[in-house]
C-alpha cells in the first residue's frame, strides 16, 4: 500500500463510452501525475498537476480529459477512444514536482473495444 | 535510442545468486530513481539517488554520474523478487519529469 489509491482496476469500455478514472492520495502531497503505460514501452507522463494547475500536459490528444479539484483527488475522463489506448494507466503523487520520491497507485488495466 | 537504457531486458536467476540489473542514460539528471513493478501494475519506489550508492535490506542501488551509468544490484535473490525493475532519471530542465526505462523483467526460480 503507497498511500495512492486508483479505481477501478480494470475498465472494458467501447469507443464510443465515456468513462473516468479516479486517483486519491492523502500523503499531503501537492503534486499529482498520469502515466501510461503501453506493452513494451517506458512509461509516459500524460499529465502533471501542481497544487491543482495543470503544469504539463505531453502533447495528450484531447479524447483525454484530466480534472484536478483538489490536492488529493485526479481524475482522467476518457471519450471516443481507440483500441490503440489500451494500456495501463498509472496515478503517482509526490511532494512537490522537483527531486522527491514519487508514489505511485496500482494502476488501472483499461481495454478499448 | 531511448534516452534511458536498461540491461539485460530479461533475467532468470536461481534462488540465492547475486543479481545485477544496470542502466544507462544520456542527459544530464538531477537524480536517478530505481523503480519496482510487480504483476498487477503497481509501482514501488526502491531508491532514489543522485550520488555514491544506498543500501536498503538486501537491495543496493550505485550511480556513477561521471559515467552516467547506475547498476541495482540484488544479493540473495528470493522468488518474491521477480519484478519489473525500472530505472527512471529525472532530467535538469525547467519540468523536470521523470524519463524511464523499459524495464528488466527479472524472473528468479526456486
Amino acid at each position: 500500500e503507497t498511500g495512492v489509491t486508483q479505481t477501478p482496476r480494470h475498465l472494458v469500455m467501447g469507443m464510443t463510452n465515456k468513462k473516468s478514472l479516479k486517483c486519491e492520495q492523502h500523503l499531503g502531497h501537492n503534486a499529482m501525475y498520469w502515466y501510461k503505460q503501453s506493452a513494451k514501452k517506458p512509461l509516459e507522463l500524460m499529465f502533471v498537476y501542481n497544487f491543482k494547475e495543470q503544469t504539463e500536459n505531453n502533447s495528450v490528444p484531447s479524447r483525454f480529459s484530466p480534472e484536478c479539484p483538489n490536492s488529493s483527488h485526479l481524475f482522467l475522463h476518457l471519450h471516443t477512444l481507440q483500441p490503440e489506448d489500451s494500456a495501463l494507466y498509472l496515478c503517482a503523487s509526490s511532494q512537490g514536482d522537483r527531486n522527491t520520491e514519487a508514489f505511485f497507485g496500482q494502476g488501472t488495466r483499461l481495454t478499448v473495444v | 535510442k531511448n534516452e534511458v537504457e536498461q540491461s539485460p531486458q530479461n533475467l532468470t536467476a536461481q534462488e540465492g545468486e547475486f543479481i545485477t540489473i544496470n542502466c544507462s542514460y544520456s542527459v544530464g539528471i538531477s537524480a536517478l530513481h530505481w523503480l519496482q513493478q510487480h504483476p498487477g501494475g503497481g509501482i514501488v519506489s526502491l531508491f532514489m539517488l543522485s550520488s555514491g550508492k544506498k543500501k536498503h535490506g538486501r537491495l543496493i542501488a550505485t550511480i556513477n554520474i561521471q559515467e552516467k551509468h547506475s547498476s541495482l544490484h540484488i544479493t540473495a535473490s528470493h522468488p518474491r523478487d521477480s519484478a519489473v525493475y525500472i530505472c527512471a532519471v529525472r532530467g535538469r530542465g525547467a519540468t523536470n519529469k521523470l524519463i524511464f526505462g523499459t524495464g528488466t523483467l527479472l524472473a528468479v526460480q526456486p
